[in-house]
């Protein structure tokens, strides 16, 4: 099976630019995350929808950052303006709702250098 | 927050010892996932051990869970340099929308 995509692979913006990322996930998998990952950090939830509603938005800051995902398959995350902080991997992940014993599968990240 | 937090945060070992990992959590989980980053990459799941299980083996992982602890250990046997890699364990609640917390992490190195 086709694995979670993830696009860009990498991306460097000036601060106060804009910038969106786009994941597609596994097909069939009703529930998709963003997480951020920051250099030698675990990662850290920002998100997370249930097909195309929002279960979860408690640590995404919303000043700046935006989701969707509008047909329940695949999402962009945005920030706008961006800051240095905002410098790290944000990864998406989906897995099976009902299914709470088996892992999530991860997109391989893209990677946001602001400068 | 970080829920789990692994011990310790790097571990450098010759290719063929045993590389064990912990990993200490706050409340109460449905299960423990150990999951593998290799570096610029995603990570990759490994291995879930439900709240009601000890003990579960896959291949050369081992992983041990003690909820009265609050604790799981991963033990890689016989390491190989291509093991080197990011080790993270996840936590799922109980009691709540499926949401996976990741400890900070144990950087691996297996050398050759």
């Amino acid at each position: 099976e086709a694995g979670v995509a993830q696009s860009p692979r990498y991306k460097i913006i000036e601060k106060r630019q804009s910038v969106a990322f786009w994941c597609n996930p596994i097909s069939g998998h009703a529930t998709l995350y963003w997480y951020q990952q920051i250099l030698g950090q675990g990662p850290k939830l920002l998100i997370q929808f249930q097909n195309n509603g929002v279960v979860d938005d408690s640590q995404l800051p919303k000043d700046r950052f935006s989701a969707e995902r509008l047909k329940g398959v695949d999402s962009t995350l945005k920030i706008q303006p961006a800051k240095l902080e905002d410098s790290a991997v944000y990864l998406c992940a989906s897995s099976l709702h009902r299914d709470r014993e088996s892992g999530y599968t991860f997109g391989s990240g893209t990677r946001l250098t602001v400068v | 927050s970080q829920q789990g937090e692994e011990d310790p945060q790097a571990l450098s070992i010759q290719e063929g010892e045993n590389a064990t990992m912990n990993c200490s959590y706050k409340t109460s989980i449905n299960n423990l996932q150990w999951y593998r980053q290799n570096s610029g990459r995603g990570l990759v799941h490994l291995i879930l051990i439900r709240s009601n299980e000890r003990e579960k083996h896959s291949g050369r992982l081992r992983v041990t869970l003690d909820t009265s602890k609050k604790s799981s250990s991963l033990l890689i046997t016989a390491s190989r340099a291509a093991d080197t890699a990011s080790y993270f364990c996840a936590t799922d609640p109980s009691g709540s929308a499926r949401q996976l917390t990741f400890g900070s992490g144990t950087q691996l190195t297996v050398l050759p």
